[in-house]
């Protein structure tokens, strides 16, 4: 078990582009969770996944950003028309159960 | 609602030295209680966690952390700071049924040698 992977490590984009990220947690959990993180600030939900259900969104999900866990393993985040303010760490985890999240390293998005 | 406050937003010591990382939480249920550490460009590593049981909880590397309900705390401390140290450190609290972790703004630590 290599822990939570998050592809790409790192992302620059221009303003208006599209992006996609992945996010492969651990085989065995089948809770999987999405946050932002921007500078100096904590994590920030952003949407939760029990399977391949999408079971919680937060405010901060605009139209512009969309997640998907198809099969229920691994999960991609979208983030269409990119602008300045979208560049932030994305952070994905997962869990069996409450309280174990296992964090990933990150998907770092710089918008110019 | 569900929060937690990270008192300082930088903390210094020196190596060998005591670390206190102060952390409140506010929650109308008896929550779960969660300290991180992240190093720069990377993810959460998990420290230690409260869920109930035991009120003194020992952690990674040499942290604790004690719950005390009636002062809503959850302080994390070490007895002798090491360089390697040195990092960001989250707060986060959550509660039984809930989907996500609420996290503290953190505080980042300094190890002076």
């Amino acid at each position: 078990d290599t822990g939570v992977s998050q592809d790409p490590r790192h992302k620059i984009t221009k303003r208006g582009q599209n992006v996609t990220f992945r996010c492969d947690p651990i085989s065995e959990h089948n809770r999987l969770y999405w946050y932002r993180q921007t500078l100096g600030q904590g994590p920030e939900f952003l949407t939760y996944f029990q399977n391949e259900a999408q079971l919680e969104k937060s405010r901060l999900l605009s139209d512009r950003f969309s997640a998907e866990r198809p099969k229920g393993s691994f999960s991609t985040l979208e983030i269409q028309r990119t602008e300045q303010g979208d560049s932030a760490m994305y952070l994905c985890a997962s869990s069996f159960r409450e309280g174990g999240y296992t964090f990933g390293s990150g998907t770092r998005l710089t918008v110019v | 609602a569900q929060s937690v406050t990270q008192l300082g937003s930088h903390v210094s010591v020196s190596e060998g030295a005591l670390v206190l990382l102060r952390c409140n939480y506010s929650s109308s249920v008896p929550p779960y209680l969660f300290w991180y550490v992240q190093y720069p460009n990377q993810g959460l590593q998990l420290l230690l966690k409260y869920t109930s049981a035991a009120t003194l909880v020992k952690g990674i590397n040499g942290f604790e952390a004690e719950f005390k309900k009636s002062e809503t705390s959850f302080h994390l401390t070490k007895p002798s700071a090491h360089m390697s140290d040195a990092a960001e450190y989250f707060c986060a609290v959550t509660q039984t049924g809930a989907n996500n972790l609420f996290f503290g703004t953190g505080t980042r630590l300094t190890v002076i040698p």
